[in-house]
């Protein structure tokens, strides 16, 4: 069956653009969320989504990033006003979303975003 | 506030070598913990969890119990293989929210 997929899987962007990043979760699956990796750390939470809102937005780093889930699918995170330490590896996951205890999240590839 | 310490690597073993990767943690409540692994080329993929205290989750002859004195999920293996090299992350998801917060990843060669 079809995991989580992200686009593009690579981004080189210069300092300043704007750039969106697109998600795919697993079909089924209500939760989305966005993180951020940088080179030699573990996955940042950035937001999550439970159906089209965002339940939790407090990992996003400044009012730059924003993400959207319109028809509480696919998501894109947008990035405004780019600048090198926006230069990482972003990663979605998906899960059930189901009350209760936590639910296995399934990643994507990641899209690696480097700003020049 | 919620946190997961991991040990540092890199680590590289010798096959059939006998693996332990140490991960605290520190958490309001009782959270369930995980350990994740990254292979070459590819996404995170869950290994194994545990939701509560005592539990021992295990996958693929790795094996982790969740210790709430010591707040600590340690991961073992007892005879690590070649195709275990990969880079595990340790995480947490607190009772009450929805987010994992990650280790900073042990990556793992495993040479002939």
């Amino acid at each position: 069956g079809a995991g989580v997929s992200q686009t593009p899987s690579n981004k080189v962007t210069e300092k300043g653009k704007y750039v969106e990043l697109r998600c795919d979760p697993i079909s089924g699956h209500t939760a989305l969320y966005w993180y951020r990796q940088s080179l030699g750390q573990g996955p940042e939470f950035l937001i999550y989504f439970q159906g089209t809102g965002a339940a939790d937005d407090s990992g996003l780093p400044n009012d730059r990033f924003f993400a959207v889930r319109p028809e509480g699918s696919v998501s894109t995170l947008k990035i405004q006003r780019t600048e090198r330490g926006d230069s990482a590896v972003y990663l979605c996951a998906s899960s059930l979303g189901l009350a209760g205890l936590p639910n296995e999240q399934f990643f994507g590839p990641g899209t690696r975003l480097t700003v020049l | 506030g919620n946190s997961v310490t991991q040990m540092e690597g890199p680590v590289t073993l010798s096959e059939e070598a006998f693996l332990t990767i140490n991960c605290t943690y520190t958490a309001t409540g009782y959270p369930s913990l995980f350990w994740y692994v990254q292979y070459p080329g590819e996404g995170l993929q869950l290994l194994l969890k545990a939701t509560k205290a005592d539990d021992k989750g295990s996958n693929k002859g790795f094996e982790a119990t969740y210790r709430k004195e010591t707040t600590s999920f340690h991961l073992e293996k007892g005879s690590v293989q070649v195709s275990d090299s990969a880079v595990y992350f340790c995480a947490l998801s607190p009772y009450t929210g929805n987010q994992f917060y990650f280790g900073t990843g042990t990556s793992l060669t495993v040479i002939p």
